[in-house]
């Protein structure tokens, strides 16, 4: 039982380039969400999911672009990464109460 | 849709004193009120929660209130120690999570 795993850990991207972030349970949870943590700030959601095949806006969802294809994977798309969105993701997956985090996914655009 | 504001923004508390940090909401439909803890490089950590039919929680020494007409609530840290030193996010739920932009502990021995 891994919970809820995150890759890739970390990746550098240009300016201009695209990229897939995958998030993934396997406790069966309806609910999976992605935010996004800027240094010393809160997290911000920036898509969710209330389950397979569908997905919602968040606060900030500008620039990023999401699939539920099924219910165990939730991706997140930079379709062409800016260095505004140089970031730490996290992914997460509820029941719907009792949120399970990823370890994150460090990102920085040059 | 739905607002967190958390304050204090920062907070410096002598070992074995308390310590309190509060949120206010703004969705009245909001039913569930987590509280997370996160260290440094590392994912956030859920130390307690509270749903709207509950007006406290408490577990040893971490104790959540919530005034559901005010639209407010609180965490309580007695006794705290220098491993309480963290970030602390509160967080609200309708259909999605909104977090607050958290509190910065600092416990000094």
């Amino acid at each position: 039982n891994a919970g809820v795993t995150q890759t890739p850990k970390f990746r550098v991207l240009k300016t201009g380039q695209s990229m897939t972030l995958l998030c993934a349970q396997d406790m069966n949870h309806e609910y999976m969400y992605w935010y996004r943590q800027d240094p010393g700030m809160g997290l911000r959601l920036i898509h969710y999911s209330v389950g397979e095949g569908t997905t919602a806006k968040g606060e900030v969802p500008d620039g990023y672009n999401v699939s539920r294809l099924k219910k165990q994977n939730f991706l997140l798309g930079l379709e062409s990464a800016a260095p505004s969105q140089t970031s730490v993701y996290f992914c997460a997956s509820s029941h719907p109460y009792g949120y399970t985090f990823g370890s994150g996914t460090r990102l920085t655009v040059v | 849709g739905e607002n967190v504001e958390q304050h204090p923004s920062t907070l410096s508390v002598q070992e074995g004193d308390s310590a309190v940090i509060k949120c206010t909401y703004s969705d009245s439909a909001s039913n569930y009120f987590p509280w997370y803890k996160q260290e440094l490089g590392k994912r956030p950590q859920l130390i307690i929660d509270i749903r709207s039919n509950v007006g406290e929680k408490k577990d040893q020494r971490i104790a959540v209130t919530l005034n559901k007409t005010a639209k407010h609530f609180s965490l309580h840290i007695t006794e705290t120690q220098p491993e309480d030193s963290a970030v602390y996010f509160c967080a609200a739920r309708t259909d999605k999570l909104i977090f607050g932009t958290g509190t910065r502990l600092q416990v000094f021995p």
